[in-house]
């Protein structure tokens, strides 16, 4: 079985100072990983994901995430915080190797509420 | 091209009651998944069709069902609506068969049950 972890509910922060969203998973095999976004009252949006190679993957609006296979983390950061990237945030997890119908299907965490602060 | 679309986008329901939702994905995009989000449990899998068949399901009692057409739009059904059902439904589709992961998400169905 596939799992993820957003350890926080709710992060807050500074406009202009650094960002970091928490996020590990748990796969049998070698993962998938994706960061999602949904603004109020929308559906979710694609930011970035990992499927191999440079464990920094860069994504929209100035978002990166790290991958580290060691503590099965998959951070999202921002070097600076806009007002305008306060929202809910996902993380997904896909076992690279599954190829039965429950390992196709993303796997998503509770999400992560950002606000950034004026 | 236009993305996922979903209908109805509010709807309203009382215990007891029937509801379905529907779903057209990316023009030429096969599979459809249905997630449920509900207030504090992140997205919930439901159901993935692919190619006109249901080829997963989550972890949702058989009151929830679904279908998908010959032109790869779905529908969602859910009988006997309890209240716990009130939530905001998703569909989503992939680029294509190899599915990477990348999922397009529609705006979502939210179903209030009263």
């Amino acid at each position: 079985a596939q799992s993820v972890a957003q350890p926080e509910d709710q992060v807050n922060v500074a406009e202009g100072n650094p960002l970091t969203v928490k996020c590990t998973y748990s796969v049998s095999g070698n993962p998938y990983l994706f960061w999602y976004v949904q603004y109020p009252n929308r559906g979710l949006q694609f930011l970035l994901k990992y499927i191999t190679g440079d464990n920094l993957v860069k994504g929209s609006y100035g978002f990166e995430a790290e991958f580290n296979k060691s503590q099965t983390s998959f951070h999202l950061k921002k070097p600076s915080a806009l007002v305008s990237d306060s929202a809910l945030y996902f993380c997904a997890v896909r076992d690279k190797t599954g190829s039965s119908g429950s390992a196709r299907q993303l796997t998503f965490g509770s999400g992560t509420q950002l606000t950034v602060l004026p | 091209e236009a993305g996922v679309t979903q209908s109805p986008t509010h709807l309203i329901k009382t215990r007891g009651q029937q509801v379905t939702l529907r779903c057209s994905p990316i023009s030429g995009h096969t599979s459809v998944y249905w997630y449920q989000q509900a207030l504090g449990l992140g997205l919930q899998f439901l159901l993935w069709y692919d190619e006109g068949e249901e080829r997963n399901r989550g972890n949702f009692p058989p009151r929830f069902s679904g279908r998908q057409f010959p032109n790869y739009s779905s529908e969602l059904n859910v009988n006997a609506l309890e209240l716990e059902d009130s939530a905001l439904y998703l569909c989503a589709s992939p680029p294509g068969r190899a599915n990477t992961g990348e999922l397009f998400f529609g705006e979502g169905s939210r179903l209030t049950v009263l």
